[in-house]
């Protein structure tokens, strides 16, 4: 089993719909939560980070963990055909110093 | 504010050849610095990290090799490349007391190898 689970997609959406993006994860020493975004041919970029269970809002995007359910969203409100792109969870904790990535979801918002 | 640097940015390479791969930052010090492959439908896959100067930890045995002659300038190479070395290569740095390890990526190096 992977430690992280990531729903390739490809996802389609409208412009201006809410976009919900999963992770589900194995390992319960994880406690930071990332999501990277990245445009095609480029490096990913940090959008948002959360440290344990909870939610955080900036703008648009929410990211939110669960660590009972080892699950962890991003949901894009307002989705605009800018936000297309590629989006990776990211996680960190525990014993090792390396940030495990998700395989990432590939979003495709339609004008 | 910190940059990173990577070239070049696409590469075509006949196999069994050399490879080198560049990758520098500015406006930080001692920063750690890693090497990921990124394949499709595979995510980041991390090959090499380094926490100083000479320090290279080894992630995914392999035909690739990384070195960091310089405290800002990371570097991956191949004596022979094989056709399973295609991919697009990504080069990080973070912050050595971050708590939660963010990294700041550059903008790739994209290799084909024929």
């Amino acid at each position: 089993q992977k430690e992280v689970e990531q729903d390739p997609g490809p996802l389609s959406v409208p412009e201006g719909a809410i976009v919900s993006l999963n992770c589900t994860y194995s390992n319960s020493a994880f406690q930071y939560f990332m999501w990277y975004r990245q445009y095609s041919r480029k490096g990913p970029e940090l959008l948002m980070y959360t440290y344990s269970s909870g939610n955080k809002e900036d703008g648009r995007f929410t990211a939110q963990v669960d660590k009972s359910s080892k699950y962890i969203s991003l949901f894009i409100r307002d989705s605009q055909p800018s936000d297309s792109a590629t989006y990776l969870c990211a996680m960190y904790g525990g014993a090792t110093n390396k940030l495990i990535f998700g395989t990432g979801t590939l979003l495709a918002v339609q004008p | 504010s910190q940059t990173i640097h990577q070239w070049p940015a696409t590469l075509v390479q006949p196999v069994g050849s050399p490879l080198s791969l560049e990758c520098t930052v500015e406006g930080t010090s001692n920063p750690n610095l890693y090497w990921y492959r990124q394949a499709a439908g595979r995510g980041l896959q991390l090959l090499f990290y380094s926490v100083g100067i000479g320090q290279i930890s080894s992630e995914v045995p392999q035909n690739l090799s990384a070195s960091r002659p310089q405290d800002r300038q990371f570097i991956l190479s191949s004596k022979k490349l094989l056709l399973s070395d295609s991919g697009f290569y990504l080069c990080a740095w973070s912050v050595p007391s971050g708590s939660y390890n963010e990294q700041f990526f550059g903008p790739g190096t994209r290799l084909t190898v024929l």
